[in-house]
């Protein structure tokens, strides 16, 4: 059964960073793409970016590419993101997921990890 | 950025309806369309990608068309289970972006 439990959510001030995980399990890690997106309180689902198998590409959404850092351990099977300079824009719920093929769309999703940025 | 447009917003329904939600692209996307389905409380459930593809499971009264700019995803005989939002997802070009939501209720 694929499973994907990110974790390391929570409280952060504003102008902090944070870094939450995603932990995979039930497949092979290594072979696939993974992205981050995210919900904030609300409203519709934002694409945050995806990395591929070895680390090699990785894009992400322009308006974050400054903030966000996605990265991976195949060892671990874990996903990262770090996220830094928060802001209250930034208060949402941050899914990870697994790419369907390589071809973008999200074929399995955790649970979500809720990140609140507020003083 | 290609920017999608759903409609409606919201919808309501009987059980056993059929249901249409519409996306339309800013620019042509090639069919590289997905739809998901997010219940209260939940994350986002995939449904079918390249606008008409079903995955593995989501029962057939699911269906997609569409091409170009212009894509729909359509609901035949509504069961309670499909109260829920449902996006659509283009995979076109980066960023790839989702539109609004059409947030499903039933009567």
């Amino acid at each position: 059964e694929v499973k994907l439990v990110e974790s390391g959510g929570g409280l952060v001030q504003p102008g902090r960073s944070l870094k939450v995980s995603c932990a995979a399990s039930g497949f092979s890690f290594n072979d696939y793409w993974m992205g981050w997106v995210r919900q904030a309180p609300g409203k519709g689902l934002e694409w945050i970016g995806e990395i591929n198998q070895d680390s090699s590409t990785i894009n992400y959404i322009p308006s974050l590419k400054d903030k966000f850092t996605i990265s991976r351990d195949n060892a671990q099977n874990t996903l990262y993101l770090q996220m830094s300079k928060l802001g209250s824009e930034d208060t949402a719920i941050y899914y990870c997921a697994r790419e369907h093929s390589g071809y973008g769309f999200f074929d399995y999703w955790g649970q979500g990890v809720m990140v609140t940025v507020s003083s | 950025d290609i920017h999608m447009t759903q409609n409606p917003v919201s919808l309501s329904a009987f059980i056993g309806d059929k249901v249409t939600i519409t996306c339309r692209a800013s620019q042509d996307i090639s069919r590289y369309l997905g739809w998901y389905q997010q219940k209260q409380g939940q994350s986002p459930k995939f449904l079918m990608y390249y606008a008409s593809n079903l995955l593995s499971g989501v029962p057939s009264r699911f269906s997609g068309s569409g091409s170009g700019t212009e894509y729909s995803l359509t609901i035949t005989g509504i069961q309670p289970e499909d109260a829920a939002t449902y996006f659509c997802q283009q995979c076109y070009s980066y960023p790839y972006t989702f539109g609004a939501g059409t947030k499903l209720e039933l009567k």
